[in-house]
């Protein structure tokens, strides 16, 4: 059974950077997409760019595109989202799911909770 | 880029239908994905490839998409129902995951 278990809560200043981490189990790590969502209090998912661990190059949607990085660790199946230069909007939830980009988001971690506060 | 619309709200009586819409241009030729997300819960699918139900899904869940609409439909509502639900497209030109932005079935 494909299990993600994400990194723990995390407080950050404005203008700091966040790496949150999701480790996968069961299945096959290398080969299935990995995306990022961000969930903000009481808003809807908005998803922030994936990536397939073996191909390494991660897409990355429009709104987050020079803020975010996605990076694979194959050693650790374990795949890593940065976002930088937080600000108070940016405190949400953030899941990592599991599911080629066409395909339904069938396995999703626990979610990490992001608090950007001075 | 591509956008998904949907009610922000459908109220319901227990025993009866949910219809949930999700429009966006041309989705009929689009794959729909449809998610339910239960407060501090993550999303769970109930609907994939726009009608087929995941095991463990009741067959009370069902999906249908036709030109510009698709829907979620949820017969003999029942009150575990009540929850945010979303679809979700795939949008191959930009090649990113677009989701709608969310539906709130409160079951009266």
């Amino acid at each position: 059974q494909v299990q993600l278990v994400q990194s723990g809560a995390e407080v950050k200043k404005p203008g700091s950077s966040v790496k949150v981490s999701c480790k996968a189990s069961g299945g096959i790590f290398s080969s299935t997409a990995i995306s990022w969502v961000r969930q903000a209090p009481g808003q809807g998912l908005e998803w922030m760019g994936w990536i397939i661990p073996m191909l390494g190059s991660p897409k990355f949607a429009q709104k987050f595109q020079g803020r975010v990085n996605i990076i694979a660790d194959d050693s650790t199946s374990t795949v890593y989202m940065e976002l930088n230069s937080l600000r108070s909007e940016d405190t949400a939830v953030f899941y990592c799911a599991r599911g080629a980009p066409g395909d339904p988001q069938r396995f999703w971690g626990q979610g990490t909770l992001v608090t950007v506060s001075p | 880029s591509y956008v998904l619309t949907q009610p922000p709200s459908v109220s319901v009586a227990p025993g009866k239908t949910a219809s949930i819409t999700c429009g966006g241009n041309n989705i009929g030729t689009k794959s729909v994905h449809w998610y339910q997300q239960k407060p501090g819960q993550a999303p769970v699918v109930v609907i994939y490839y726009d009608r087929d139900r995941p095991s463990g899904i009741p067959e009370r869940f069902s999906g249908s998409t036709s030109g510009n609409t698709a829907t979620l439909t949820i017969s003999r509502v029942e009150a575990g129902d009540e929850a945010d639900y979303y679809c979700q497209v795939w949008e191959s030109s930009s090649d990113e995951v677009v989701f709608g932005p969310g539906t709130k079935v409160t079951v009266l």
